[in-house]
């Protein structure tokens, strides 16, 4: 069963103050491993998909990075604007275009 | 932003009754699915489908059923809603090709409160 944890639940930063959240995933044969940003009230903003072991993107004060066993989103100086709940997810290789399993999120806060 | 619509927006309804919600997109993706979001378990996948009149079960499909005769409208029905069935229900669309471009896209969302 592929599973997902992300770590911490809940981050509070001051604006400024660069951090990394964890996602930690065990997944039979990984096809893709995606982050998104969900504001309150909203639906999953898509920002990253990465592939393979070693890949980074990067969007802004975001970079996503991927090994075997997990993805880190570092947010560097991070502003206000970046409180969220990011959300993790995997898609298995034999898993067809159906199922992502989802991490349930880590929720930041930046403060001023 | 994706054009995804969810309608309706908020539905208060009462146990035993049947609800329906929909999902329209303007992408013409071919892959379309429901969501339910709840604190604690995250997002977690009712049914999705694959094409006019290609569905499928997801995680927690029991009570649900889902029909999709037009490629941009997608439905989500609970014959008789039960409380355990208050949440916020999430469409998403795709359109994989091969090895990439396996990104699924959200609609706002419906928040759903069964009495």
């Amino acid at each position: 069963e592929d599973q997902v944890t992300q770590s911490p639940e809940a981050l509070r930063l001051q604006e400024g103050e660069s951090s990394s959240l964890n996602c930690s995933y065990t997944v039979s044969g990984l096809r893709g491993l995606f982050w998104y940003r969900q504001d309150p009230g909203k639906g999953p903003e898509f920002l990253f998909t990465l592939y393979s072991a070693g890949e980074e993107k990067e969007k802004e004060r975001l970079k996503a990075t991927l090994t075997k066993k997990e993805s880190f989103l570092h947010i560097t100086a991070p502003k206000p604007e970046d409180s969220a709940t990011y959300l993790c997810a995997v898609q298995a290789r034999d898993s067809g275009y159906s199922t992502l399993t989802f991490g349930k999120g880590t929720m930041l806060l930046v403060s001023p | 932003d994706a054009g995804i619509t969810q309608s309706p927006r908020h539905k208060v309804t009462e146990t035993g009754t049947p609800v329906t919600l929909r999902c329209h997109q303007t992408e013409n993706h071919r892959y379309m699915y429901w969501y339910r979001q709840d604190p604690g378990h995250g997002l977690r996948l009712i049914h999705y489908s694959y094409g006019v009149k290609d569905t499928d079960k997801g995680e927690v499909s029991d009570g649900y059923s889902v029909s999709r005769s037009k490629t941009e409208d997608f439905l989500l029905t609970l014959e008789s809603a039960t409380s355990s069935q208050t949440s916020v229900y999430f469409c998403a669309i795709s359109e994989p090709m091969g090895l990439q471009y396996n990104e699924q896209f959200f609609g706002p969302g419906t928040r759903l409160t069964v009495l």
